[in-house]
């Protein structure tokens, strides 16, 4: 059954560092998410994705953060500069019209 | 303004039981609801969805019920078994260009042997 694939599953770096959370999507969906979770709270809507471009963004996706698919199967998380309050789980999604199909995550540690 | 809530933070039921995780919603245009099963470690993983169209919808096991008259959403779980253990989030989108789930707060789902 195909799936969404995260890599890594976990990354830890310091503070100001840049890092980038790399997902690959189910093969034929054309619509990529992002999502985040921090440690005992609900899971939260980042961004979307959908024919090259940015459809929609949550007021937490600021400036630091960026998304980029750059081949037929790659989809990337940027965040540039990373705050201690940017450690949580990174859950890439990917679907069709509806339903999205969730990654296992990467859990970020910034220190 | 809009939120997905969950009644219940903790839910215990015997394996065999049947189970019934709520949510209630505060946005009358949502048009779609997803709920969501996660076991520790893993990302949400799809149980079963229903448009604001359909009143009830049924899986393997699993029966989604949707009172938009009270913006209550329901999980039925037939004959729950230890895998059913994890915690439970229902999610809606706004079917009209918005495509960002909006999830609850999550119930755990404790099944006791």
């Amino acid at each position: 059954e195909p799936e969404v694939t995260q890599t890594p599953s976990h990354q830890v770096t310091q503070m100001g560092q840049e890092v980038i959370l790399r997902c690959v999507p189910i093969s034929n969906h054309l619509y990529f998410y992002w999502y985040r979770q921090i440690l005992g709270q609900k899971v939260e809507f980042l961004v979307s994705f959908y024919n090259n471009e940015i459809s929609e963004k949550s007021e937490i996706f600021d400036d630091q953060f960026s998304v980029e698919r750059p081949d037929g199967s790659n989809f990337t998380l940027k965040i540039r500069s990373t705050k201690l309050e940017d450690s949580a789980m990174y859950f890439c999604a990917s679907g069709g019209e509806n339903i999205q199909y969730f990654g296992a995550g990467t859990r970020l540690s910034v220190l | 303004g809009e939120s997905v809530g969950l009644h219940l933070p903790t839910l215990s039921v015997q394996e065999g039981d049947n189970s019934i995780i709520n949510c209630a919603y505060s946005n009358s245009a949502s048009d779609y609801f997803i709920w969501y099963k996660q076991e520790s470690g893993k990302g949400p993983q799809f149980i079963i969805d229903i448009r604001s169209n359909m009143d009830k919808r049924q899986g393997q096991r699993v029966t989604v019920l949707l009172n938009k008259t009270v913006k209550h959403l329901s999980l039925q779980i037939a004959a729950t078994q230890p895998g059913d253990s994890a915690v439970y989030f229902c999610a809606e989108m706004r079917d009209t260009g918005r495509r960002a789930l909006t999830f609850g707060s999550g119930t755990r789902l404790q099944v006791q042997p």
